[in-house]
C-alpha cells in the first residue's frame, strides 16, 4: 500500500528565504505527483502536477522536482513571502488510480 | 465563475442523527470525490464517482453513503453508523474519469461537528 510522508510537519522561515519542502513515497510505481496548497479552513488548490515521465515542473516562484526511483519529490519556493504561509500537501497517483496524500507541511513565513 | 460549491461551511449535529453534505460543481467534470481530513493528517478518500449513477468506495467508506443522480451533484450522507464523524470534509472533481492526468479541483470544505 502506498504511503506518502512529508517532512518537516511544520516550518518557520523569515521572509525572502528560499526553502525546500520534502515529500517521499514508498511505491515508486506512480503515474503522477501533485503539490497542493491549503489555507486554514479552506479547500486545496492545485499548484503543480508532475507526470511520472517528467523530472520537474515550474510555476512562477515554485519549482517541483520528481525522482521516481528514489521515491522523492521536492517543492522549492524562491524568495518566500508572508502570503506563502499555508499548508503544502503532496499526493501521488499510483496503482488503482487513487490519490494518496501526505500529511502536509505547515509553512509560516515571517515578515 | 466555474468551481465547486460545498454547503454548509459549518454543520453541527447531535450524535445518532444522519446528516447530508452538499457538493455541486459547474466545471462539467466527470469525476467527483469525497475526502475526509483530520487535524494534522492527510486526506483520506471516502467515496468517488467517475460517471453518473455509479460510485465506488474509497478507503474509509464505512458509515457514509453517496449518490450521483446528476453530473454536477455528489452529496455525502454521514450516517449514525460512522463512529467518529467530526472532521473537515472536502469534495473534489476532475475533468477526466481518472486522476491519471487531471488535477483535482477542491471545494472549500464543510466542517462537521457531532456532539
Amino acid at each position: 500500500k502506498q504511503e506518502v510522508t512529508q517532512i518537516p510537519a511544520a516550518l518557520s522561515v523569515p521572509e525572502g528565504e528560499n526553502l525546500v519542502l520534502n515529500c517521499s513515497f514508498t511505491d515508486s510505481a506512480i503515474y503522477n505527483l501533485q503539490w497542493f496548497r491549503q489555507d486554514p479552513g479552506k479547500g486545496l488548490t492545485s499548484l503543480l502536477l508532475i507526470q511520472s515521465s517528467q523530472r520537474e515542473q515550474t510555476s512562477g516562484r515554485l519549482n517541483a522536482s520528481l525522482d521516481k526511483s528514489s521515491g522523492r519529490s521536492t517543492l522549492y519556493i524562491a524568495a518566500s513571502q508572508p502570503g506563502d504561509s499555508a499548508t503544502y500537501l503532496c499526493a501521488v497517483v499510483s496503482a488503482g488510480n487513487m490519490l494518496t496524500f501526505g500529511g502536509g507541511t505547515r509553512l509560516m513565513v515571517k515578515p | 465563475d466555474g468551481g465547486i460549491t460545498q454547503s454548509p461551511k459549518y454543520l453541527f449535529r447531535k450524535e445518532g442523527q444522519n446528516v447530508t453534505l452538499s457538493c455541486e460543481q459547474n466545471l462539467n467534470h466527470d469525476a467527483m470525490y469525497w475526502y475526509r481530513q483530520d487535524p494534522g493528517q492527510g486526506l483520506r478518500l471516502i467515496y468517488y464517482s467517475q460517471i453518473v449513477n455509479d460510485f465506488q468506495k474509497g478507503d474509509i467508506a464505512e458509515g457514509y453513503s453517496v449518490s450521483r443522480e446528476k453530473k454536477e451533484s455528489f452529496p455525502l450522507t454521514v450516517t449514525s453508523a460512522q463512529k467518529n464523524p467530526t472532521a473537515f470534509y472536502l469534495c473534489a472533481s476532475s475533468m477526466g474519469k481518472q486522476v491519471l492526468n487531471s488535477p483535482l479541483h477542491f471545494g472549500n470544505g464543510t466542517r462537521l461537528t457531532v456532539t
